[in-house]
């Protein structure tokens, strides 16, 4: 079955960076856009970025966009996020979450790198604090 | 990328169905079909329940459903059941490859 193992998290102090990394297994990972999610103590969910399934579209959102950085590496079946210029409110589990489909066109030729989150890690807690 | 807005709370009693209302944009819950729905128990990573705005994956009761009007999506629970006091997200594709969640419904099951 399909399994996501974060790892990487702890306490970083702001401004310093972190390196979370999820080990895939359980199904074809080139094969699929991957996420991540994530979700501050208390909190609701928050998309955080994804990354095409060859790992060559990269999409984030505006409150990390310039900060983190999604990768992938095909031949480890693992996934990256690298954490620059940390602030106290990315405290937050991190989760590796599986798109269900993407990487095709529509109709009208619109791209879809993704569309759906249909598979979830534990998640890694990443804690900002000095 | 402001965050789908839902309720905070439902409840019903076991048997009974409560709906959970997600309300967006015509840029994201109005614009596309890609409106899926998910519940997260205490701790637990969250769980995929709807897809496509109205789809079921394999192994989700048809206790659940899910539909969409406008900018509006609704997820559905039939016959409460104990289990399914949760957490509940909906989330949309957003344009540009870019996605958003809801704000969360805490379901109590009374």
């Amino acid at each position: 079955q399909v399994q996501l193992v974060e790892s990487g998290g702890g306490v970083v102090q702001p401004g310093r960076s972190l390196r979370l990394s999820c080990a895939a297994s359980g199904f074809t990972f080139n094969n699929y856009a991957i996420h991540w999610v994530r979700q501050a103590p208390g909190k609701g969910l928050e998309w955080v970025a994804v990354i095409s399934y060859d790992g060559s579209n990269k999409y984030y959102a505006d409150s990390v966009k310039g900060r983190f950085t999604i990768s992938r590496d095909n031949s480890k079946n693992t996934l990256f996020l690298q954490m620059n210029g940390l602030r106290a409110e990315d405290t937050a589990v991190y989760y590796c979450a599986r798109d269900q489909g993407g990487g095709f066109y529509d109709s009208s030729g619109y791209y879809y790198v993704a569309v759906c989150v249909d598979s979830w890690g534990q998640g890694s807690l990443v804690t900002v604090s000095s | 990328q402001s965050a789908l807005t839902q309720p905070p709370s439902a409840s019903g009693s076991p048997g009974q169905s409560v709906t959970i209302s997600c309300t967006g944009t015509s840029s994201d819950v109005g614009g596309y079909k890609y409106v899926s729905w998910y519940q997260q128990h205490p701790g637990k990573a969250p769980k995929l329940m709807i897809y496509e705005v109205s789809k079921r994956p394999s192994g989700v009761p048809d206790r659940f459903s899910g539909s969409k009007s406008g900018n509006t999506a609704s997820l559905t629970v039939s016959g409460l059941q104990a289990e399914d006091e949760a957490d509940y997200y909906c989330s949309s594709y957003a344009g540009s490859n870019n996605f958003v969640f809801g704000t969360g419904t805490k379901v109590t099951v009374l």
